[in-house]
This record gives structure tokens, C-alpha cells and sequence, in this order.
């Protein structure tokens, strides 16, 4: 069945680029996502990629995918401390793409 | 927009009782979807509606759990009778039409049973 992996931890310093990555398991999948989840709160859509694209930059945020592999990796340029949140990877999957299979999400952990 | 609308909030609620969540999804989109997230399980889909119509109801978990959307800017999950290992964050999301946009997800009820 549809699966999505990723690691449950990331600890970084204030600064440095956090890249959190994932692996998926529907290769027909037609968009993959990065959602962020803030205490007390829902996800909230960071950015997404088209499955024929090979990477989408969006300010500190950069998307890679591999779809050989069916690695998703999001790496955040300059991490802060507002960036500490839980990030699920998400692939859209079944007919019309809009059913969507979530990770268990990475936990990240920004030291000042 | 006001973004999707979730109540309550909070629920505590007695073993037995009846509990029922509410929805709101923004004006305009045809998707709503109800998910259950707790750390053993993460974020389980329950239900999905495409223009009020339920889809997939694949992963209600038991009889005791059903999902309503008897209009457009309206949905209701209601568990009955409720236990414990019912407690949980549930949260509802919207989509429009179009694919890739992805879901806008409400805040979510945090659900105990005691």
C-alpha cells in the first residue's frame, strides 16, 4: 500500500541549513507536498512540487526530488528558531490526485 | 476568508457520551476531509467528501464513528458511543477543484475521553 517515510528528529544550530527528507512509495504520485505543523495548530501547506520537476525553490525553502529513488528532501537555508515545528512530507495519490498520504512527521529542533 | 473553522477546540467528554465535531471549510472548495492525528498512529484519513458526497470512508475505524456533510459550508464527525482510545487531535481540511494547491487545514478539535 501507499507509505511515506521520514526520520521523526532533526536537531540544528540557529544558522544553519536543516534538511529533512523522505521517501514515498506511489510512483504514480502527481504532486508531493511539505506541510508545517506549529504547536497547538493544524499543517499549514509550506510547498509543494509538480512529480516532473526535478527541484522548486521558494525563498529559504528549496525542494529536491528524486523520482528514480522517490526521495523528497526540504531544505531550509539560515534556520531560526520560528522554524522549530513538526514537517510532514505528503504525496497526493488515487485517481484525480487528491487523496493525500501523510509522514509521521520530523520533529525539528533549532538551537539558538 | 476566515480559512476552515473548526469547534470546539477542546472536548472532554465521559466514556459513553456522544460526541460530535464540526466543520467549516472555506467557500468555494469541493474537497472536505476529516483526520484523526495522535503519536502512536500520526495523521490518519477518515473520510473524504467531493461535493458533499462521501468518497472514501476506508478509514472510519468502527461503526461508532460516521461522517455528515449535508451542505456545502457544513460537515459533522460524531462518535457514538465514545472511548478512550477515541482521544485524539481531529482535524478537517479543505481542497479546491484543482490538484497540487494542496489542503488548508482548520485548527483542530483535541478530543479526550475520560
Amino acid at each position: 500500500g501507499e507509505d511515506v517515510e521520514q526520520s521523526l528528529f532533526l536537531s540544528v544550530r540557529e544558522g544553519d541549513s536543516s534538511v529533512i527528507n523522505c521517501t514515498y512509495t506511489d510512483s504514480s504520485s502527481t504532486y508531493l507536498y511539505w506541510y508545517k505543523q506549529e504547536p497547538g495548530a493544524g499543517l499549514q501547506l509550506l510547498t509543494y512540487i509538480f512529480s516532473n520537476m526535478d527541484m522548486k525553490q521558494d525563498q529559504r525553502l528549496t525542494v529536491l526530488l528524486n523520482k528514480k529513488d522517490k526521495h523528497l528532501s526540504l531544505r531550509i537555508a539560515d534556520t531560526q528558531t520560528g522554524d522549530s515545528a513538526i514537517y510532514f512530507c505528503a504525496e497526493s495519490i488515487g485517481t484525480g490526485g487528491f487523496k493525500t498520504i501523510f509522514g509521521a512527521g520530523t520533529r525539528l529542533f533549532v538551537k539558538a | 476568508d476566515a480559512g476552515v473553522i473548526q469547534s470546539p477546540r477542546h472536548e472532554v467528554t465521559e466514556m459513553g457520551q456522544e460526541v460530535t465535531l464540526r466543520c467549516k471549510p472555506i467557500s468555494g472548495h469541493d474537497y472536505l476531509f476529516w483526520y484523526r492525528q495522535t503519536m502512536m498512529r500520526g495523521l490518519e484519513l477518515l473520510i473524504y467528501f467531493n461535493n458533499n458526497v462521501p468518497i472514501d470512508d476506508s478509514g472510519m475505524p468502527e461503526d461508532r464513528f460516521s461522517a455528515k456533510m449535508p451542505n456545502a459550508s457544513f460537515s459533522t464527525l460524531k462518535i457514538q458511543p465514545s472511548e478512550p482510545r477515541d482521544s485524539a487531535v481531529y482535524f478537517c481540511a479543505s481542497s479546491p477543484r484543482r490538484t497540487g494547491l494542496g489542503y488548508t487545514f482548520g485548527s483542530g478539535t483535541r478530543l479526550t475521553i475520560v
